[in-house]
């Protein structure tokens, strides 16, 4: 079975710091993709960030950047120079290329501190 | 600014009766998602359609959860009857799947909010 494992249910950081969320994931297929999503108090899901597994280099979109490590099916998220607007719940994605179902970690809870 | 639409975007019933929710997914993307959230399962699939033909709802319970896309403009989630545990934050999401090998984004609508009493 396929899975998608966040271990940090709950993490805090300071404002202007960096953080990192981890997510395990496993699969015996070799093609898939890897997402990051935000979801505000406001409930909305937001698309943080995406890793095609058959690219090596790391995706980074402004402030958020991944740590993907095929071997070790880790995909984790790196966000720098926290803000306020950053605290949020983080989910962590993932579908293989033959399907289009999604299968979604439990989610960790960060909480930016002024 | 496209964006996928879900209503009610709040609903609070009594156990037994009929709920139905209603999904406007991005013109022009051809695959519709039905995800339940809730504290203690997360987010959960619970059924999926592309070009309005379901293709997995294995994630719903059978007996009295139905999904059905009428039109390409619209998708529903039917609860009957309903009960206490299926109070939860119920989410559509949309997405352009199958073309080109691109990550195949889904965009998610704000969800609805169900609280069965």
């Amino acid at each position: 079975a396929q899975t998608v494992t966040q271990s940090q249910p709950e993490m805090s950081v300071q404002e202007a710091e960096t953080v990192t969320l981890s997510c395990t994931y496993d699969t015996s297929e070799s093609n898939y993709y890897l997402f990051w999503y935000k979801q505000p108090p406001s409930r909305q899901m937001i698309l943080v960030i995406r890793q095609e597994a058959y690219k090596q280099q790391n995706a980074t979109e402004n402030r958020f950047s991944v740590n993907f490590q095929k071997a070790a099916k880790s995909f984790s998220l790196k966000i720098s120079d926290s803000q306020l607007g950053d605290t949020a719940m983080y989910f962590c994605a993932f579908r293989t290329s033959g399907t289009y179902k999604y299968i979604f970690g439990t989610g960790t809870r960060l909480k930016v501190l002024a | 600014d496209a964006r996928v639409t879900q209503t009610p975007r709040h609903k609070v019933t009594e156990m037994g009766q009929e709920v139905t929710m209603r999904c406007q997914p991005i013109l022009g993307h051809n695959t519709v998602f039905w995800y339940r959230q809730t504290m203690m399962q997360g987010l959960e699939l619970l059924a999926y359609f592309r070009n309005r033909a379901p293709l997995d709802d294995s994630g719903m319970p059978k007996d009295r959860f139905s999904a059905e896309m009428p039109d390409a403009t619209l998708a529903t989630l039917k609860i009957q009857p309903s009960e206490p545990r299926d109070s939860a934050v119920y989410f559509c999401a949309s997405g352009s799947m199958g073309g080109g090998g691109s990550y195949n984004e889904q965009f998610f609508g704000p969800g609805t909010r169900l609280t069965v009493l």
